[in-house]
């Protein structure tokens, strides 16, 4: 199965500085989205840029998509600690509604 | 006020009993989505449903079932059959058509022991 690949595994940093995370993906998608984990918790939707975006900003969040490298990177900027959590990268392909997910991220954002 | 609700939030069985976890769901979207996600790991798709009464296998369906009988829930059964069944369950649902989020319940831990 197709399944995202976030870099780094694990990423310190501290409040107010940016946090950048990557993502790479297999095959073609039409939609790639992020989410956020706090421990122990479900994921939350932070952002989806579609196949035909290169770009896409949601207050703190940037994120970017580029498909000839099978590739997105989110940036958090001016983070804080209640950034800190896990963070996932979903593509979506044409094939039907399968939502599949690599192993995250984990951001810590320390005082 | 709408989402998705998973229950119990904890579970402990014994070894080699069945349990049956509840997903709930009053969004009125299509498809629903089981996952698995152990300590430090990602999500691993157990079994979804784009529609009622129609299912698909994930990437690790073995050991577990589901039922579509209701747009609205969407149960999930661990079997005996599942060798380490201990866990984090993760229940999400979508519209079912392209480029629209999933929203995630808020999990159940299940411990066999």
């Amino acid at each position: 199965s197709q399944q995202g690949e976030e870099d780094p595994q694990a990423l310190s940093i501290q409040e107010g500085e940016n946090a950048t995370m990557n993502c790479s993906y297999k095959t073609s998608i039409n939609n790639l989205q992020w989410y956020r984990q706090n421990s122990g918790r479900g994921l939350v939707h932070l952002i989806l840029i579609r196949s035909n975006e290169r770009e896409k900003h949601s207050g703190r969040l940037r994120v970017t998509l580029d498909t000839s490298k099978k590739s997105s990177s989110l940036l958090i900027t001016a983070s804080r600690a209640a950034d800190t959590a896990s963070y996932f990268c979903e593509g979506l392909t044409g094939g039907g509604n399968k939502l599949t997910f690599g192993t995250g991220t984990q951001l810590k954002v320390e005082l | 006020d709408g989402g998705i609700t998973q229950s119990p939030k904890y579970l402990f069985r014994k070894e080699g009993q069945n349990v049956t976890l509840s997903c709930e769901q009053n969004l009125n979207h299509d498809a629903m989505y089981w996952y698995r996600q152990d300590p430090g790991q990602g999500l691993r798709l157990i079994y979804y449903s784009q529609i009622v009464n129609d299912f698909q296998k994930g990437d690790i369906a073995e050991g577990y079932s589901v039922s579509r009988e209701k747009k609205e829930s969407f149960p999930l059964t661990v079997t005996s059959a599942q060798k380490n069944p201990t866990a984090f369950y993760l229940c999400a649902s979508s519209m079912g058509q392209m480029n629209t989020e999933a929203f995630f319940g808020q999990g159940t831990r299940l411990t066999v022991v």
